[in-house]
């Protein structure tokens, strides 16, 4: 069974459309996050949630929106896409994460190219 | 700010020797984690060993083993006897206390593993 799962692995869309990344983890763990890997393959955290709370929020722009419907589901909806936002997008999970130094448990990736 | 500095790009090794990866950060706190991540072509991101540096022994998981230098702040991984699945993109990451688990990537190192 998988960990973290995310949904679609791939994903081809147009300049201004809007697009959303689904994330789920079935790991029973209290806190999930979003990173973006860009084309130098440079990892960087954009959001994490702890039990449905949003706790870090990076500097990304406001067409990001992170939802999390239930503590295993944290999902990436993108507004307005742009050419810059072409990456592979990261879902992870850790067990508490409030201020815990613990291991992250990765998804699969989901590479977004926007054209 | 927190940084993460792997200073090799790229390295090769022959299969069934032994091969360094190394790893140097830059932080003020004295209880944090490191964590090395492998990432094959597939992209996943797979944990390879954690080091807590609180603890002066070197963590070990099977073939990989790191050499923890608190004072130099410096993080390197050792694989021993490499295999061809060795061959993978590695990051070296670090995670200060009371931030949330925010992970900090180095830019990564890509080991080539050579028949």
């Amino acid at each position: 069974d998988t960990a973290v799962s995310q949904t679609p692995k791939y994903l081809v869309t147009q300049m201004g459309n809007d697009k959303s990344i689904k994330c789920e983890q079935n790991l029973g763990h209290d806190t999930m996050y979003w990173y973006k890997q860009d084309s130098k393959k440079f990892l960087k955290i954009m959001f994490s949630y702890n039990n449905k709370e949003l706790i870090i929020n990076e500097t990304v722009p406001n067409r990001f929106s992170p939802k999390s419907p239930d503590k295993a589901h944290l999902n990436l909806h993108i507004n307005s896409l742009e050419l810059g936002d072409s990456a592979v997008y990261f879902c992870a999970s850790s067990q508490d994460g409030t201020g815990n130094q613990e291991t992250q448990y990765f998804g699969p990736g989901t590479r977004l190219l926007v054209l | 700010a927190q940084t993460v500095t792997q200073s090799q790009p790229e390295m090769s090794v022959q299969e069934a020797e032994t091969v360094t990866l190394s790893c140097t950060y830059d932080t003020s706190e004295s209880d944090y984690y490191l964590f090395w991540y492998k990432q094959p072509p597939s992209r996943q991101m797979i944990l390879v060993i954690r080091q807590e540096a609180y603890k002066q022994q070197n963590a070990t998981e099977n073939r990989f083993s790191v050499n923890f230098q608190k004072a130099a702040k410096s993080f390197s991984l050792k694989i021993s006897d490499s295999q061809l699945g060795d061959a993978a993109m590695y990051f070296c990451a670090y995670t200060p206390p009371g931030a949330g688990n925010q992970f900090y990537f180095g830019t990564g190192t890509s080991l080539t593993v050579i028949p």
